[in-house]
C-alpha cells in the first residue's frame, strides 16, 4: 500500500524568502508524484508532476520539485516566495503499475507568506 | 470552461435529515470521485466511479451513497446527516482511473454543516 506524508502542517516564510514544502512517500515501487495547490474557497489544482524521466520537475507559478528515490521525497520548492503562494499544497502519489491509478493525498501543508 | 460544477456552495443539515450533493463535468472523463476534507485529515477518499455505470468505496463510505446518473454527473447522498459528517467535499474528475500520469479536476467544494 502506498502513503504520503507531508512534514509540517503549516508552514510561515516571509515574502522573498525560500519555500520549502517536505513530502515523502511509502512504496515499494517508485510511484508518480503530484503536487496541488488549494487557494482559499476553491478546489486542488495541479502545480507539478512527476512520472518518469528527468527528476527534477518544473511546475506553473515559479514552483518545482525533485524526486529523489533514494530519499523516497518529492520536495516542492520555489526560490522566491509571493504573497499569492498562500494557500494549502497537497503532495499526492498514484501506483505506476497496478491497475488503478486513484491518488492518495498527504494531509496538506498550509503556507503562510508574511510581508 | 466550466471543468467540473458542484451545487450547493452550502448547506446546513439538522441531524437526521438527507441531502443530495450534486456534481457535473463538461469535459468528458470517465472516471469520476467524492472526497471529504477535514482540518488536519488532507483529502480522503469517500466513493469512485471508473466508469459510467459503476461506482465503489474509497476509504470513508460509511453513511453515503452514490449514483452516476450518466457519464457527466456523479451524485453524492447523505441519507442521515450526523455530525460527523460536517466537512468539506469535493468533487473530482479525471480521463481515466486506469491511464497513467492522469491529473485529477477539481469542483470548487460543498460547505456542509450539520447540527
Amino acid at each position: 500500500a502506498q502513503s504520503v506524508t507531508q512534514l509540517g502542517s503549516h508552514v510561515s516564510v516571509s515574502e522573498g524568502a525560500l519555500v520549502l514544502l517536505r513530502c515523502n512517500y511509502s512504496s515499494s515501487v517508485p510511484p508518480y508524484l503530484f503536487w496541488y495547490v488549494q487557494y482559499p474557497n476553491q478546489g486542488l489544482q495541479l502545480l507539478l508532476k512527476y512520472t518518469t524521466g528527468a527528476t527534477l520537475v518544473k511546475g506553473i507559478n515559479g514552483f518545482e520539485a525533485e524526486f529523489k528515490k533514494s530519499e523516497t521525497s518529492f520536495h516542492l520548492t520555489k526560490p522566491s516566495a509571493h504573497m499569492s503562494d498562500a494557500a494549502e499544497y497537497f503532495c499526492a502519489v498514484t501506483p505506476a503499475s497496478g491497475g488503478s491509478y486513484i491518488p492518495t493525498f498527504g494531509r496538506g501543508t498550509s503556507l503562510i507568506v508574511h510581508p | 470552461n466550466a471543468g467540473v460544477t458542484q451545487t450547493p456552495k452550502f448547506q446546513v443539515l439538522k441531524t437526521g435529515q438527507s441531502m443530495t450533493l450534486q456534481c457535473a463535468q463538461d469535459m468528458n472523463h470517465n472516471s469520476m470521485y467524492w472526497y471529504r476534507q477535514d482540518p488536519g485529515m488532507g483529502l480522503r477518499l469517500i466513493y469512485y466511479s471508473a466508469s459510467e455505470g459503476t461506482t465503489d468505496k474509497g476509504e470513508v463510505p460509511n453513511g453515503y451513497n452514490v449514483s452516476r446518473l450518466n457519464k457527466r454527473e456523479f451524485s453524492l447522498r447523505l441519507e442521515s446527516a450526523a455530525p460527523s459528517q460536517t466537512s468539506v467535499y469535493f468533487c473530482a474528475s479525471s480521463e481515466a482511473i486506469f491511464a497513467t500520469n492522469e491529473k485529477l479536476f477539481f469542483g470548487s467544494g460543498t460547505q456542509l454543516s450539520v447540527l
